[in-house]
């Protein structure tokens, strides 16, 4: 069963240094997105992309954060200066947007599919 | 804006015990429900999503509007459940997922 994969799982960086997340989707999958974990807080959304652009960002996703799809397999997230409060649990998920069933009318709902995460460390 | 509020950090249950992880919502609109799960060291894996109304590894989860609940339930809980279990919230088709804080349940003998 194909899966997201995410480099490195553990990034150690020191403060003020850029850093960037690797992500592989899934294949077939369109959408894209990046989530944060802080230590001891629950699952926060940072920025979805589709088409090549971004199609939402939350607050935590300022000026310091960038994404990319430099290649047709690849989606990266970059943060240029990182700051101690960067650290947490990095997950990328891919989804294919669901589907709309014809004869039936059934919709299957869109499902995210998470990456196993990478581990940022900001000394 | 979208919430959800998941009231209990740890449930410990017995193995063969019922168990129930609650979630509630608010959302204005229509949302789509899910419950992901994540095994110790392993990713965030999607466990249910309201809309296909399954049971999966005998876990079930209906959504009630009235009460803006989506509560996760096993009628006899085995030591293989023991994990990290999150609910979240969809407003449409490729839309953020809103996540709850999650409950650890431990299962015990």
């Amino acid at each position: 069963e194909p899966e997201v994969t995410q480099t490195p799982s553990h990034q150690v960086t020191q403060m003020g240094q850029e850093v960037i997340l690797r992500c592989v989707p899934i294949s077939n999958h369109l959408y894209f997105y990046w989530y944060r974990q802080i230590l001891g807080q629950k699952v926060e959304f940072l920025v979805s992309f589709y088409n090549n652009e971004i199609s939402e960002k939350s607050e935590i996703f300022d000026d310091q954060f960038s994404v990319e799809r430099p290649d047709g397999s690849n989606f990266t997230l970059k943060i240029r200066s990182t700051k101690l409060e960067d650290s947490a649990m990095y997950f990328c998920a891919s989804s294919d947007g669901g589907r709309l069933g014809t004869a039936s009318g059934t919709v299957e709902a869109d499902t995210q599919y998470f990456g196993p995460g990478t581990r940022l460390t900001v000394l | 804006a979208q919430r959800v509020t998941q009231p209990e950090k740890l449930l410990s249950v017995f193995k063969g015990a019922p168990v129930e992880l609650k979630c509630n919502y608010s959302y204005s609109g229509s949302p789509e429900l899910f419950w992901y799960v994540q095994y110790s060291r392993q990713r965030l894996q999607l466990l249910l999503r309201h809309i296909s109304r399954e049971s999966i590894k005998g876990f079930t989860a209906d959504l009630n509007k009235g009460e803006t609940s989506f509560h996760l339930k096993k009628p006899f809980a085995q030591e293989e459940d023991s994990a990290m279990y999150y609910c979240a919230l969809s407003t449409g088709t490729a839309s953020k997922l809103t996540f709850g804080t999650g409950t650890r349940l431990q299962v015990t003998l």
